[in-house]
């Protein structure tokens, strides 16, 4: 069972490059998630998908951008690499939004700015 | 602004010790406040909660919510070392999009 896989899993990017996290469900859920968590911190939600087409801002987006063209993939860009970006990012997918309850999440990409 | 706010931010217990972690939130729209388990990895979902005084149970872990004061606690009995971890409250709104307001996190040690 694959479930929500994200490539890569750990990633040192310098200041000022570009890269693409790479999100991808095989459960067809209409609904997925990009969160970051830095040291010591909860997750917080960057952006949001409730379906193929439709992306929605989180609570920080400043600095990422998505995409959802198909059900299955909801890539995250990184533009123009900050220091305030290093993070672990966690994809996050689920069938129902609803309660929360439903919700599967990647293993994580580790991601480091210098 | 919503916020949920967890405490304390760590702990540390030996072996045999019950703990108490608490979970309080300000948010609109209030649907369900869940708890997650996580060790450098991504969460593990351990309990959902919608309703007032009902306690939910899963072993030696337990917890209730108490949507009158805008709180959950979640117990851990006779802890064991592999209970260190950092455990997560979220919350979810009536949005229907199932997005998570998560707490900063307690981080629990539990030394033999």
């Amino acid at each position: 069972n694959a479930g929500v896989t994200q490539t890569p899993k750990f990633r040192i990017l310098k200041i000022g490059q570009s890269m693409t996290l790479q999100c991808t469900q095989d459960m067809n859920h209409n609904y997925m998630y990009w969160y970051r968590q830095d040291p010591g911190m909860g997750l917080k939600l960057i952006y949001y998908s409730v379906g193929a087409g439709i992306t929605d801002k989180g609570e920080v987006p400043n600095g990422y951008n998505v995409s959802r063209s198909t059900t299955e993939d909801f890539p995250l860009r990184l533009e123009l690499a900050a220091p305030s970006q290093t993070s672990v990012y966690f994809c996050a997918s689920s069938s129902q939004g609803g309660t929360g309850n439903t919700i599967y999440f990647g293993e994580g990409s580790w991601l480091t700015v210098v | 602004e919503d916020k949920v706010v967890q405490s304390p931010l760590s702990l540390v217990v030996h072996e045999g010790d019950t703990v108490t972690l608490n979970c309080s939130y300000e948010v609109t729209n209030f649907r369900s406040l869940l708890w997650y388990k996580q060790e450098k990895k991504a969460p593990t979902f351990l309990f959902m909660l919608t309703s007032s005084g009902i306690e939910k149970k899963s072993g030696r872990l337990s917890s209730i919510l108490d949507k009158k004061e805008l709180f959950s606690i979640l117990n851990i009995t006779a802890t064991q070392t592999g209970d260190s971890a950092v455990y997560l409250c979220a919350v979810t709104q009536s949005s229907n999009t199932g997005k998570l307001i998560f707490g900063q996190g307690t981080t629990l040690q539990v030394k033999p």
